[in-house]
């Protein structure tokens, strides 16, 4: 079955300081990702989607410049975290839709993002 | 502004018997409705996709309905075991077509007991 995977699961970095989270489709080529955040017991929130050559779209409310995402390849999407601080700590998840004609997204397992 | 509920409440059951998850939705036609299992500090994981024009849909022991003039979907595990134990969320196509752009909702935790 489709995988993504995602780098790294946790991470925990100073207040002021850039983080970057990748996402990776291992056994198929993703043109769009997805990018989710999750705070605790909460839903999934779309923060922005990934297309493969050409800009993000993010969400109202998302700063684009506060979360940088660059998808580079067909398999790869990145989100940095810029200057973050201690309320950007957060479950953040990518995900792709690997099967075309059906909307059901293949989540990554997730990067836990501790920021002091 | 479209909005889903699911029961925040958890839901703890006996191994063996049925659980049973309520979705809810407002403001919304939804062409489809989905199920995911999210375990802790883990990514969703898809179970269910059930369209506007079906009324059930199952999966080894999960089952699905869909009640679009009641606005809602139930989840049911038969048999259930303590490995169904985890968080479930619902998720609704946000707009027609845009692919991959869910709504979900904040999830009920499920938890059997042997």
């Amino acid at each position: 079955g489709a995988v993504v995977s995602q780098h790294p699961s946790r991470v925990i970095c100073k207040s002021g300081t850039s983080v970057k989270i990748e996402c990776r489709s291992l056994d198929f080529q993703a043109t769009t990702m997805f990018w989710y955040r999750q705070f605790p017991k909460q839903s999934l929130m779309l923060m922005a989607t990934s297309n493969e050559g050409s800009k993000a779209t993010y969400e109202q409310g998302v700063e684009k410049d506060k979360f940088l995402i660059n998808h580079a390849s067909l398999t790869l999407s990145t989100l940095t975290v810029t200057s973050a601080h201690p309320e950007d700590s957060s479950f953040y998840i990518c995900s792709a839709t690997p099967y075309s004609g059906a909307n059901v997204l293949t989540f990554g397992a997730g990067s836990r993002l501790t920021v002091l | 502004s479209q909005k889903i509920e699911q029961n925040s409440e958890a839901l703890n059951i006996q191994e063996g018997k049925t659980a049973t998850l309520t979705c809810n939705y407002t403001n919304y036609s939804p062409a489809y409705l989905q199920w995911y299992r999210q375990d802790p500090g883990r990514g969703p994981v898809f179970l269910l996709l059930i369209r506007e024009n079906e009324k059930e849909k199952r999966k080894e022991r999960l089952k699905v309905t869909f009640d679009t003039t009641l606005k809602q979907s139930l989840f049911h595990i038969t048999a259930s075991q303590p490995a169904d134990s985890a968080t479930y969320l619902c998720a609704l196509d946000r707009l027609y077509n845009q692919g991959g752009k869910l709504i979900f909702g904040q999830g009920t935790e499920l938890s059997v007991k042997p």
